[in-house]
């Protein structure tokens, strides 16, 4: 099975910062990565396909790059709504493996 | 649009469940289907899912041999069949949507817990 790894698994930010989250695949997956978003509580919710598409609702501030074995989600300006974990997964090859997640606190 | 699970409850290590996903206001054969579980405050592990025609798309390593993932899209319906059960496979397990054109999983049900206990 293809292994994702996420880094960091917890990440302190401020209202206003640019953070980025890093998603490594063990073998490629091409450009089948996506990125979802969940807060306690909650299912989570798809923010980015196929590495670097916005799923439709989203907000701009969020925004996917790589390919490959290496992606990464940015927010460029952490809004308090954005305060949860994320988890990349890829969807290339089966089981459609997710990474660790990732939360994103308030610093 | 709406993904409903059942089935879950609490069972002894080695006992058998069968998990039902009701889809409502899509049709489930436009889709493929997925089993996601999370341990209420973990992470996300994908257990298994398949294409809109019924082919599977793999089993987490953890679950091989043990479950097995089906669909009726007649009744707009996927199922999870888990067999040998573990204390391990405690989880909420969710049934999600793939989208269509790989835009990921687009719509998830709430879950249905199981707990594996002695």
């Amino acid at each position: 099975d293809i292994q994702m790894t996420q880094s960091p698994s917890t990440l302190s930010a401020s209202v206003g910062d640019r953070v980025t989250i890093t998603c490594r695949a063990s073998q490629s997956v091409s450009y089948w990565l996506a990125w979802y978003q969940q807060k306690p509580g909650k299912v989570p919710k798809v923010l980015i396909y196929q590495a670097s598409k916005l799923h439709p609702g989203v907000p701009s501030r969020f925004s996917g790059s790589g390919s490959g074995t290496e992606f990464s989600l940015t927010v460029t300006s952490l809004q308090p709504e954005d305060f949860a974990t994320y988890f990349c997964q890829q969807y290339n090859i089966g089981p459609y493996t997710f990474g660790q997640g990732t939360k994103v606190d308030v610093k | 649009e709406q993904l409903v699970e059942s089935g879950g409850g609490v069972i002894r290590p080695g006992g058998s469940l069968r998990l039902s996903c009701v889809a409502s206001g899509f049709r489930l054969e436009d889709h493929g289907m997925s089993w996601v579980r999370q341990v209420p405050g973990k992470g996300l592990e994908y257990v298994s899912g398949d294409l809109w025609n019924g082919r599977e798309r793999g089993y987490a390593d953890s679950v091989k041999g043990r479950f097995t993932i089906s669909r009726d899209n007649a009744n707009n319906s996927l199922s999870l069949e888990m067999k040998s059960l573990r204390v391990e496979d405690t989880a909420v397990y969710h049934c999600v949507r793939g989208g269509t054109g790989g835009s990921g999983n687009d719509l998830w049900g709430q879950g249905t817990m199981v707990t594996v206990t002695s």
